[in-house]
């Protein structure tokens, strides 16, 4: 079975800074998908951007980036000019791309930002 | 509609008591899942339906869950006989791609499940 970990429970960072969210998991697949969702308080999870583990090009959705290693299984979360409205739980998750598509997801990094 | 949408956003119930938990996906969408997300954990897959077919159930904790979908649209989740582990919240996301798509999930903002 896949198993995703997030190793940072809390993460601080000040506004307009750079903050980068850990993330690894531990899969025998050779294709599969990588999330970062953010969830803040209304419960909502909203998707903040994805990878494909057969691109090696890493993906970027404006201030949102990540570093996908798939030899070392580590797929970071690098977010630039921190805002405010960025405050919320962040939650790492993995999909396999040959089965039926539920998401296994790490523990979360909650993260806060500071003025 | 525009998104997700559940049914009661919070759920106080006694232990031993039914509850039962809606799910309303996007008009649309093929896939429905449910997840549970307890306290300061990350979400965890309960059951997956394609269209009314309940393709994956595996994740479901014990017999006293029971998820349905009988039009392929919306969908209940129902607990019978309550216990205080139960406690959590339950999140439904749906998606318009099929089992193998690489389409997102689409998440509601849950339904928070009390059991005193």
């Amino acid at each position: 079975a896949q198993t995703v970990t997030q190793s940072q429970p809390e993460m601080s960072v000040q506004e307009a800074e750079t903050v980068t969210l850990s993330c690894t998991y531990d899969t025998s697949e050779s294709d599969y998908y990588l999330f970062w969702y953010k969830q803040p308080p209304s419960r909502q999870m909203i998707l903040v951007i994805r990878q494909e583990a057969y691109k090696q090009q890493n993906a970027t959705e404006n201030r949102f980036s990540v570093n996908f290693q798939k030899a070392a299984k580590s797929f970071s979360l690098k977010i630039s000019d921190s805002q405010l409205g960025d405050a919320a739980m962040y939650f790492c998750a993995y999909r396999s791309a040959g089965t039926a598509s539920k998401l296994t997801f790490g523990t979360g990094t909650r993260l806060q930002v500071t003025l | 509609g525009a998104g997700v949408s559940q049914s009661p956003r919070y759920k106080v119930a006694k232990r031993g008591q039914d509850v039962a938990l809606r799910c309303d996906p996007i008009s649309g969408h093929v896939s429905l899942f449910w997840y549970q997300q307890a306290l300061g954990q990350g979400p965890e897959f309960l059951t997956y339906f394609q269209n009314e077919a309940q393709l994956d159930k595996s994740g479901l904790p014990s017999d006293r869950f029971f998820a349905e979908r009988p039009e392929g649209s919306v969908s209940t989740l129902k607990i019978q006989r309550t216990q205080q582990e139960d406690s959590a919240v339950y999140l439904c996301a749906s998606s318009s791609g099929t089992a193998y798509s690489n389409q997102p999930q689409h998440f509601g903002d849950g339904t928070r499940l009390s059991i005193l």
